[in-house]
């Protein structure tokens, strides 16, 4: 069956540190991936996106890697700070149109100062 | 940058009523718009696809008759629950995709209590 699931509900980290979170699929293939962030009450807002022909996407603090072997995705946050505490989603594009998202069920991310 | 208007942000009906939630993109043409349902902690379901001038395209098991989807123009798609449940309540985002460079914007969403 397809799946795609991040591999933790929630995760605390200590400012300053690096965050990593993982999101996981199976019997998909998609051309893109993507990554969200959803503070309460909000919908999401796009951070990164990611082709299946490249490995690594860097923007400021975040980094995204996308490997279609192992069907993995890894989502750093260097140097963390208490106000990227949120929850953060990854969505595959699974008709490969720019539209069409699943989403994963989220990693709620909290940053301790 | 590109905005998706929704609203209203949050309402409160009684059970039996309908409810129209509207999803405005406001500085481009959406040809595309994207309803979803997210309960607490989980993730975001896609209900249906929303294309301008036709008819919605709804993913299994979400009832047409129950969610009506309109997108009358390039800017404005609505999600309409017909005769809500309590089961209905839920956070509804909508989310359209910006026809000139594809790219997907989301609603503030619309939290739906239904008593």
């Amino acid at each position: 069956s397809q799946k795609i699931e991040q591999n933790s509900e929630a995760l605390n980290i200590q400012e300053g540190k690096t965050a990593t979170l993982t999101c996981n699929y199976t019997n998909y293939s998609p051309a893109y991936l993507q990554w969200y962030r959803q503070d309460p009450g909000r919908g999401p807002v796009f951070l990164l996106l990611i082709r299946e022909n490249e490995k690594e996407k860097r923007k400021e603090r975040l980094k995204v890697t996308f490997d279609t072997t192992l069907k993995q995705s890894l989502f750093h946050i260097t140097a963390s700070q208490p106000a990227d505490s949120a929850t953060y989603l990854c969505a595959l594009d699974i008709e490969n149109q720019g539209g069409k998202l699943i989403f994963g069920q989220g990693t709620e991310l909290s940053v301790k100062p | 940058g590109a905005v998706v208007s929704q609203h209203p942000s949050r309402v409160i009906c009684k059970s039996g009523t309908s409810v129209k939630i509207e999803c405005r993109s406001l500085d481009f043409q959406a040809t595309t718009m994207f309803w979803y349902r997210q309960f607490p902690k989980k993730s975001l379901m896609l209900m249906a696809t929303s294309n301008e001038g036709s008819k919605a395209t709804y993913e299994q098991g979400v009832e047409k008759d129950k969610f009506l989807i309109n997108h009358a123009s390039l800017t404005l798609s609505t999600l309409t629950v017909t005769s809500a449940h309590p089961e209905d309540s839920s956070f509804y985002i909508c989310s359209a995709r910006d026809r000139v460079g594809g790219k997907l914007f989301f609603g503030s969403g619309t939290q739906l209590s239904v008593l």
